[in-house]
Formats: C-alpha cells, sequence, structure tokens
C-alpha cells in the first residue's frame, strides 16, 4: 500500500465548475500538508500548505484537512481552462524535511 | 516569494557522457536541498536529499556514484549524472526551503535529461 493515494484521474470539468481532488494517507506522522500545480515539463508550483485539520482557504482554493480520517482535500470554485494541469498533493512528517507526493491528478477543464 | 532556479532547463547528451545539472535559491539559504526525479505521468521521487557541507543522503536504490551530488554553498547545489545511459532519460527536479523547521519546499523548473 502506498503512503499516500490519489486519484490519477484524468478528470474533465466545464469551465465554472467547482473541481474536488483529495488524497488519502495511511502515515499518521504526516503533520503538514500541501498542494502543488504541475503544468506540463515544469516543475511543482506551491498552491496550498497547511498544518492542521480543517480549511484554508485562498482565493478560488480551498484547502481540507482532516487528521482524524487521515484524507486531505483542493477545491477549486470557477474553474478555468488555464487550471487545466496536473495537481499534486504532498506530505510530511516533522522528522523528515522530504515530501511524500501522490501520484497526481490531471485535470482538464474544457471552455 | 522563495524562487528556486535550476538549470539547464533541457539538455541531450550521448550515451557515456556526463550532466551537471544546477539548482540555485535566488533570494534565500537553503541548508537542504532535495533533488527527485519524475518519469513521464508519474509522480516525484526523491533521489536524495543536499545538505551543505555535507554528503548528501541518497534514497535506497539510488547510485551514489551515479548521481553525485555537490552542495558547496548556501545557494547552490549540483547534480551530476555521470556515464549516462538512455534509462537514465527522465526529468529531474530540485527543491529547497528557507530555513530550518517546516517552511514549505519550492521547487525548481526541472530539467529534461534525454540520453541517446
Amino acid at each position: 500500500q502506498k503512503e499516500v493515494e490519489q486519484d490519477p484521474g484524468p478528470l474533465s470539468v466545464p469551465e465554472g465548475a467547482i473541481v474536488s481532488l483529495n488524497c488519502t494517507y495511511s502515515n499518521s506522522a504526516f503533520q503538514y500538508f500541501m498542494w502543488y500545480r504541475q503544468y506540463s515539463r515544469k516543475g511543482p508550483e506551491l498552491l496550498m500548505y497547511t498544518y492542521s485539520s480543517g480549511n484554508k482557504e485562498d482565493g478560488r482554493f480551498t484547502a481540507q484537512v482532516d487528521k482524524s480520517s487521515k484524507y486531505i482535500s483542493l477545491f477549486i470554485r470557477d474553474s478555468q481552462p488555464s487550471d487545466s494541469a496536473t495537481y499534486l498533493c504532498a506530505m510530511k512528517d516533522t522528522g523528515r524535511r522530504a515530501l511524500t507526493f501522490g501520484s497526481g491528478t490531471r485535470l482538464q477543464v474544457q471552455p | 516569494g522563495a524562487v528556486v532556479s535550476q538549470h539547464p532547463s533541457w539538455v541531450i547528451c550521448k550515451s557515456g557522457t556526463s550532466v551537471k545539472i544546477e539548482c540555485r535559491s535566488l533570494d534565500f539559504q537553503a541548508t537542504t536541498m532535495f533533488w527527485y526525479r519524475q518519469f513521464p505521468k508519474q509522480s516525484l521521487m526523491l533521489m536524495a536529499t543536499s545538505n551543505e557541507g555535507s554528503k548528501a543522503t541518497y534514497e535506497q536504490g539510488v547510485e551514489k556514484d551515479k548521481f553525485l551530488i555537490n552542495h558547496a554553498s548556501l545557494t547552490l547545489s549540483t547534480l551530476t549524472v555521470t556515464s549516462a545511459h538512455p534509462e537514465d532519460s527522465s526529468f529531474y527536479i530540485c527543491s529547497a526551503s528557507q530555513a530550518l523547521g517546516d517552511s514549505p519546499l519550492h521547487f525548481g523548473n526541472g530539467t529534461r535529461l534525454t540520453v541517446t
């Protein structure tokens, strides 16, 4: 079993839709949770960074963490074609500075 | 915001030659940098952790004599792929964090290596 599970997609939605991306994890030591966006042939770009259960909002993006269920989500409101990319969840524990990534979900927003 | 610069963005080399990839933190000091490898449509896999002034720590299965890492300063780490083979063709990405503790990692734009 992988430490971090993420549905690879692809996920195709119409412009303006609300997108929900999810990851589950098995390692209860993970305390820090991140979402990255990666365009083709580019490095990952940090979108959200959280370290506590609950919601964190930044513009059209909301990150949600449920440590009791070992489940994290990223919501994208009013999705745009420019949001089309691969979204990677990542997490780490306090004893290790490197990240453990999910496999990434490919999102396609249709105009 | 924290910026990590990686160079070159792409490189083609012949089998048996060596290739050096640079990773720089432009506006902050990074005591630790990380090197990842990504195959097409797959996630990032950690190769090694690069610590300034000391030897790198390699993940299991990564050949340290093939992937030489040097972290000579607080803003520069290099990855040298020695005696490259076609199976080394991949997307190599570095990352760094601003300080000790739990600040988030920022990534370079990656280097696409093609070995012919």
